[in-house]
């Protein structure tokens, strides 16, 4: 296992299409972390996952916004009728249960470009 | 107001020089606190801890100051290979999911 896998690496989509991105975890890691990052700005965080169960949602993330993550497993990101305002570099990190941040893995990504 | 807000810079040095700046924080409850380094389109990477008493990694120095809520890093000795973005990072909750300030563009020059 190398790390945590995000695909696509980038995707270009129309405005008011639908896109889901994929985020593979370290395996051994039961908590999973979605953030948001706009050009200049920090990542912000969206929801997190420990095990299947979804423990929290940003207020970022609108009802055009549902994350899943079956089996405790890899998760999936989903945007409906995505605006140009979506358009950010999407970041997923896991983490062991009870690390701090010594324990976090950042995947390289997903950007998003809605046109 | 922003949970954690840093100086965005950017801050243009030589090669050689030393280089600080600070984030401050805006909740007296947190309890974790981290300096990230990202390069341009690429993902946040870990650059080191800040402790209460200061730390140094290299040519890193890291400090906290709990009662002014502010974290500083300074690099001595810069190199052309720390031109990045800095990002100030917290933790305030038992969920450790990460505050980012917005980041401290640092370019190093030749």
């Amino acid at each position: 296992d190398t790390g945590v896998s995000q695909d696509p690496r980038h995707k270009i989509t129309k405005r008011g299409q639908n896109v889901t991105f994929r985020c593979d975890p370290i395996s051994e890691h039961n908590r999973l972390y979605w953030y948001r990052q706009t050009l200049g700005q920090g990542p912000e965080f969206l929801t997190y996952f420990q095990n299947e169960a979804q423990l929290e949602k940003s207020r970022l993330l609108s009802d055009r916004f549902s994350a899943e993550r079956p089996k405790g497993s890899f998760s999936t990101l989903e945007i409906q009728r995505t605006e140009q305002g979506d358009s950010a570099m999407y970041l997923c990190a896991s983490s062991p249960r009870g690390a701090d941040t010594y324990g976090y893995t950042f995947g390289s990504g997903t950007r998003l470009t809605v046109v | 107001r922003k949970e954690v807000e840093q100086d965005p810079g950017p801050f243009n040095v030589p090669e050689g020089a030393t280089v600080a700046f600070n984030c401050t924080y805006s909740n007296s409850a947190s309890q974790s606190f981290f300096w990230y380094r990202q390069d341009c389109r690429k993902e946040p990477k870990l650059l080191m801890s800040v402790y209460s008493s200061g730390n140094e990694d290299g040519r890193f120095t890291a400090q906290l100051n709990r009662a002014s809520q502010y974290i500083s890093l300074l690099i001595r000795d810069s190199k052309l290979s720390d031109s990045a973005t800095y990002l100030c990072v917290v933790i305030s909750g038992s969920d450790y999911k990460l505050s980012f300030g917005a980041g401290t563009t640092v370019t190093v020059r030749a």
